[in-house]
C-alpha cells in the first residue's frame, strides 16, 4: 500500500537554529502533501498546503517565513522550522493525498531546548 | 473556532462496554474520516464515509454518516484494551478535495 515516509521522528534542537522534516511519497506520487502541528493533548491543527512545483498555501495565524515549505519533486516536501524557539516544540505529521483518501507518515517530534 | 466538533473530548469505558463518538459539523462534510491515534505516533486510518446515510463496519467498530451529511458517530461494540487511543474525525469541509481538517478528538481509555 501507499506508504509515507517521514524523517527524522525525533528532534531535539538549540534555540535559535533550524531544523529540517523529510515527508516522502515511497511508492507513488505526491502532487499535494499537507502539514500539520499537534500539541499534547490537542488535535492536528492543518499549517499549510504544499503543492509540487508551487508555492505552499499557509493556513491563518501561520508564519511562512518561519515555517519554510518546499515540494520540488513528486516524491518529497520539507518543512523547515527556521528560528525554532521552545514555544515550537511540537509533534509535526506530514500527510499525502491519494486518490481515494489520504496517507500520513508517522510524525515527528521536536524539541527546542 | 473549530469547524469540526469532537463530543465526548474524553472517554473513560469499562472494558466489553459499548460507546459511541460523534463528530459534528454546520458544513456539509465532503467524504469523513475516521482515525486513530496512539499519542505521539502517527495516524491509523479507520474508515471513510462519503455518501449521507452511509455506514461501514469493521471488526468491532461501526461508523455512519447522516443524511445531511454534517454529523458522523463511530460506534464501538465490546471494547477492549486495544481500543484505547485518540479518536480523530478529519473531513473536507468545502468540497472538492481541498484539504483535510480534523476533529477537536476524543481521547478513550479502557479500563480492566
Amino acid at each position: 500500500g501507499a506508504v509515507v515516509s517521514q524523517h527524522p521522528s525525533r528532534v531535539i534542537c538549540k534555540s535559535g537554529t533550524s531544523v529540517k522534516i523529510e515527508c516522502r511519497s515511497l511508492d507513488f506520487q505526491a502532487t499535494t502533501m499537507f502539514w500539520y502541528r499537534q500539541f499534547p493533548k490537542q488535535s492536528l491543527m492543518l499549517m499549510a498546503t504544499s503543492n509540487e512545483g508551487s508555492k505552499a498555501t499557509y493556513e491563518q495565524g501561520v508564519e511562512k517565513d518561519k515555517f519554510l515549505i518546499n515540494h520540488a519533486s513528486l516524491t518529497l516536501s520539507t518543512l523547515t522550522v527556521t528560528s525554532a524557539h521552545p514555544e515550537d516544540s511540537s509533534f509535526y505529521i506530514c500527510s499525502a493525498r491519494r486518490m481515494h483518501g489520504y496517507t500520513f507518515g508517522s510524525g515527528t517530534r521536536l524539541t527546542v531546548v | 473556532s473549530q469547524e469540526l466538533e469532537q463530543s465526548p473530548q474524553s472517554l473513560i469505558v469499562q472494558e466489553g462496554k459499548n460507546l459511541t463518538i460523534n463528530c459534528t459539523s454546520s458544513k456539509t462534510l465532503y467524504g469523513l474520516y475516521w482515525y486513530k491515534q496512539k499519542y505521539g505516533e502517527g495516524l491509523i486510518f479507520l474508515m471513510m464515509l462519503q455518501k449521507g446515510g452511509e455506514e461501514k463496519s469493521h471488526e468491532k467498530i461501526t461508523a455512519k454518516l447522516d443524511e445531511k451529511k454534517q454529523q458522523s458517530s463511530l460506534h464501538i461494540t465490546a471494547s477492549q484494551p486495544s481500543h484505547a487511543g485518540i479518536y480523530l474525525c478529519g473531513a473536507d469541509i468545502k468540497g472538492g478535495n481541498e484539504k483535510l481538517t480534523f476533529g477537536t478528538g476524543t481521547r478513550l481509555t479502557i479500563i480492566p
